[in-house]
């Protein structure tokens, strides 16, 4: 593993359905991030940890859910995916807190459709 | 809510001038700026950082200003290439406010042979 990996690429889901997208970063980062990015509406943070047992809100938290065991994992799940959460998702990383004013590392991203 | 935007969304030019793309920002306590550039389904990358206490950061053909006074930041990109077209982000934050990064909707630069 080198910087950030995303799983699975692409996803299609059927709405109501429960989804986890994997994110695991192996540069000792103690901030993570999940973003989502929409034509014409840039990246929208969801949820940021600034470190291994905390989290926080961003901007369009709602209907996600992330939890942080470890320094290198940073799963997000959608309990029950809608239609609106069709989007691409981008994992992040930090050396610093979210506030720090540092450089965020992204990983490949996830494409999900939800039906 | 604050706010990061770009002045144009696309921005077209031929193999060999020089770009600028152009990002105001509204926040008069951000202190800390990235570019990012994005080619077509692969994540953000970062180019340039820049602080608030320095006006202009160079790197390998990029460029970026920083104007504080009329919060307005710019990427220069020397000698373009047709590898520069992808989308450029400016994003920022004001670390005193404890803020994440804030990221603008991004332009769009297409480079022609």
């Amino acid at each position: 593993i080198a910087g950030i990996t995303q799983a699975p690429t692409s996803q299609i889901l059927a709405a109501g359905r429960r989804m986890t997208l994997r994110c695991t970063q192996d540069m000792r980062h103690n901030a993570m991030y999940w973003y989502r990015q929409d034509l014409g509406l840039g990246l929208r943070l969801i949820h940021y940890s600034n470190t291994a047992g905390t989290t926080g809100k961003g901007e369009v938290p709602d209907g996600y859910s992330v939890s942080r065991a470890n320094t290198d994992d940073f799963p997000l799940t959608l309990a029950s995916a809608v239609p609106s959460q069709t989007s691409v998702y981008f994992c992040a990383s930090s050396d610093k807190s979210a506030s720090g004013g540092n450089e965020q590392f992204f990983g490949p991203g996830t494409r999900l459709t939800v039906l | 809510g604050e706010s990061v935007g770009l002045h144009l969304p696309t921005l077209s030019v031929q193999e060999g001038d020089n770009s600028i793309i152009n990002c105001a920002y509204s926040n008069s306590a951000s202190d800390y700026f990235i570019w990012y550039k994005q080619e077509s389904g692969k994540g953000p990358q970062f180019i340039i950082d820049i602080r608030s206490n320095m006006d202009k950061r160079q790197g390998q053909r990029v460029t970026v200003l920083l104007n504080k006074t009329v919060k307005h930041l710019s990427l220069q990109i020397a000698a373009t290439q047709p590898g520069d077209s992808a989308v450029y982000f400016c994003a920022e934050t004001a670390s005193s406010e404890g803020t994440a990064l804030i990221f603008g909707k991004g332009t769009t630069l297409s480079v022609s042979s």
